[in-house]
């Protein structure tokens, strides 16, 4: 079966630019979505097809997909992105999400 | 707005059953696909089970085919997880959460509306 791995946790400092991996096989062959998770609450897709944003996604949030690594990328980190992130992908008629990423904002 | 929300869960022995439902409002429920998505207590997400707004195309994954059932009722906007077999692995939260938009999740568009999960507890 088709597994995502991300790193479990990051850090970054309040202004700085944070960047969290997802790797999988040729992930650059399918399209990659972020979700962002803050303790309590349900999921919040923050990017989708590798680079787009939803409405209401701040502009901070980006999305790249090239070869094995899709990556998240949040600029001038504030601290209520403080949350758990998972990227996800579709393989073989099954949704695959990552392990998560903690990122703490300090 | 959209507004998902998920009942049914409970306390249940293993080798049970349960039935989860969620009640989709704000958008047209009959031309959307939907899917169960489950997360252990501490742990991350893992998707459970899709299927297409007309029910024709439906999806498990590996963990729960043969004891989960996906259905849905279009006319009465709600969609359904019927769980047997119960395993004490089966224990999460079980959210719903429609496709983001229509085209199918795997067009890259994700699942963009999540409701706010109903917690399954199996033990003896």
């Amino acid at each position: 079966s088709y597994e995502l791995t991300q790193p479990p946790s990051v850090s970054v400092s309040p202004g700085q630019t944070a960047s969290i991996t997802c790797s999988g096989d040729k992930l650059g062959d399918k399209y990659a979505c972020w979700y962002q998770q803050r303790p309590g609450q349900s999921p919040v897709l923050v990017i989708y097809q590798d680079n787009k944003r939803p409405s209401g996604v701040p502009e901070r949030f980006s999305g790249s997909n090239s070869g094995n690594t899709a990556t998240l990328t949040i600029s001038g980190t504030q601290a209520m992105d403080e949350a758990d992130y998972y990227c996800q992908a579709w393989d073989s008629s099954t949704v695959v999400f990552g392990g998560g990423t903690k990122l703490t904002v300090l | 707005e959209v507004q998902l929300v998920e009942s049914g869960g409970g306390l249940a022995q293993p080798g049970g059953s349960l039935r989860l439902s969620c009640v989709a409002s704000g958008f047209t429920f009959s031309n959307q696909n939907m899917n169960w998505v489950r997360q252990a207590p501490g742990k991350g997400l893992e998707w459970v089970s899709y299927i297409s707004s007309s029910s024709n195309t439906i999806y498990y994954a590996d963990s729960v085919k043969g004891r989960f059932t996906i259905s849905r009722d279009n006319a009465k906007n709600s969609l359904y997880l019927q769980m047997n077999s119960l395993r004490d692995e089966d224990t999460a939260v079980y959210y719903c959460a429609r496709d983001f938009m229509p085209g199918g999740i795997w067009s890259g568009y994700g699942l963009g509306y999540w409701g706010q999960g109903t917690l399954v507890t199996v033990s003896s």
